[in-house]
């Protein structure tokens, strides 16, 4: 089982607002990040830090944190984000390690 | 422009053993930590390995992958490898390779390869 849980569906209709979440303890203490993956394509890194945006990502992506839980918001949702969504973070201690969230994939209607 | 070509799955039996290569271009290689993350079929990520930048002297592995995969880097070469060995019917899965933002482990990956593709079976 993962360490950061995300829900396994969303949907939203065209145009709409929606928020794909992801919690875990270790988020208290590290930004999560959050990855787009489309069928058979490779992840594509959509939010990190404090709600950054790499180069070429619209602008209706966002990121926030508050507590244990991590958020995605897509703000006018269109059709080709129409995708898998996956948060990840660090983790420190005796065995520093990265991990995954178990994915959220995201229909839009 | 940022390039990362995996090479090096393919199909080998239980018990076997496989090295990947992931051959980078586009930035400065030896300052940044690289990692390996797979995907089983219809599964989602899962991080395996991560080594740090410059001289790639720390190193950190998944517990599933632990004491039978190996990280390595040759900078002069601009290439990651992971060596895979006593490998399982459960490692089967598409290998990514992954840049880090820093020469440091985060968890934060800003550029993949296309992946290749790992099949445990006899």
């Amino acid at each position: 089982s993962s360490e950061l849980t995300q829900d396994p569906a969303v949907s939203v209709a065209l145009g709409q607002t929606v928020r794909i979440t992801c919690q875990g303890d270790r988020l208290r203490n590290y930004y999560g990040s959050w990855y787009q993956q489309k069928p058979g394509q490779a992840p594509v890194l959509v939010i990190y830090g404090k709600n950054k945006r790499p180069s070429g990502i619209p602008d209706r992506f966002s990121g926030s944190s508050s507590g244990n839980t991590a958020s995605l918001t897509i703000t006018g949702a269109q059709a080709e984000d129409e995708a898998a969504y996956y948060c990840n973070s660090r983790d420190s201690g005796d065995n520093p390690h990265v991990v995954f969230g178990g994915g959220t994939k995201l229909t839009v209607l | 422009e940022v390039q990362l070509v995996e090479s090096g799955g393919g199909l080998v039996q239980p018990g076997g053993s496989l090295r990947l290569s992931c051959a980078a271009s586009g930035f400065t290689f030896s300052s940044y930590a690289m990692s390996w993350v797979r995907q089983a079929p219809g599964k989602g990520l899962e991080w395996v390995s991560t080594i740090s930048g410059s001289s790639g002297g720390s190193t950190y592995y998944s517990d599933s992958v632990k004491g039978r995969f190996t990280i390595s880097r040759d900078n002069s070469k601009n290439t990651l490898y992971l060596q895979m060995n006593s490998l399982r019917a459960d490692d089967t899965a598409v290998y990514y390779c992954a840049k880090g933002f820093h020469a440091v482990l985060s968890g934060s990956f800003d550029y993949w390869g296309q992946g290749t593709l790992v099949t445990v079976s006899s």
